[in-house]
């Protein structure tokens, strides 16, 4: 049982690039999530899924997109990466919204 | 807007002892849930305890319980007979809808 996944888990990026972060969970969970962590601060919340084709912006969703083709996939995009973009991310799902919350073992990204 | 505050960036205590982390937020809800997560060196974020605001009673979880004061907007972790294993970086951490408020951790470390 993998529980929730994301790929890649380093990464490293110029300024400009592009590039997609990964989150699968076998679940079966409708709620998923995209959180980044930066030091001294507690995860904040960039983009969510209440379910398979709907997205809503979080506390933070500028400079990112996001998709949710599939109900098991979200994907969390950097159209043009910038420096203040370096951060932990983190996904994760739930079976409800307040219920079951799995989060990923996180990507640590840095925008050089 | 929501806030959670961690007031101690760090705390140490002996094996075996007991220490309490110190949690308040900022809320003008009357529905929420509130979680203390434990995050470990390998960045994995795993849930201690929870606990819903409409029940009175403080959550426990073996060796882990809370000190819930609705009133005061308080939400200590009490850690007892503390463990090697226990030495990590906890997270208090606030939901509301569909999104987690996070404090900016405490860093607990135990001294064998």
């Amino acid at each position: 049982n993998a529980g929730v996944t994301q790929t890649p888990k380093f990464r490293v990026l110029k300024t400009g690039q592009s590039m997609t972060l990964l989150c699968a969970q076998d679940m079966n969970h409708e709620y998923m999530y995209w959180y980044r962590q930066d030091p001294g601060m507690g995860l904040r919340l960039i983009h969510y899924s209440v379910g398979e084709g709907t997205t809503a912006k979080g506390e933070v969703p500028d400079g990112y997109n996001v998709s949710r083709l599939k109900k098991q996939n979200f994907l969390l995009g950097l159209e043009s990466a910038a420096p203040s973009q370096t951060s932990v991310y983190f996904c994760a799902s739930s079976y409800s919204s307040h219920y079951g919350y799995t989060f990923g073992s996180g990507t640590r990204l840095t925008v050089v | 807007a929501q806030t959670v505050t961690q007031s101690q960036p760090e705390m140490s205590v002996q094996e075996a002892e007991t220490v309490t982390l110190s949690c308040t937020y900022d809320t003008s809800e009357s529905d929420y849930y509130l979680f203390w997560y434990k995050q470990p060196p390998s960045r994995q974020m795993i849930l201690v305890i929870r606990q819903e605001a409409y029940k009175q009673q403080n959550a426990t979880e073996n060796r882990f319980s809370v000190n819930f004061q609705k009133a005061a907007k308080s939400f200590s972790l009490k850690i007892s007979d503390s463990q090697l294993g226990d030495a990590a970086m906890y997270f208090c951490a606030y939901f509301t809808g569909n999104q987690f408020y996070f404090g900016t951790g405490t860093s607990l470390t135990v001294i064998p």
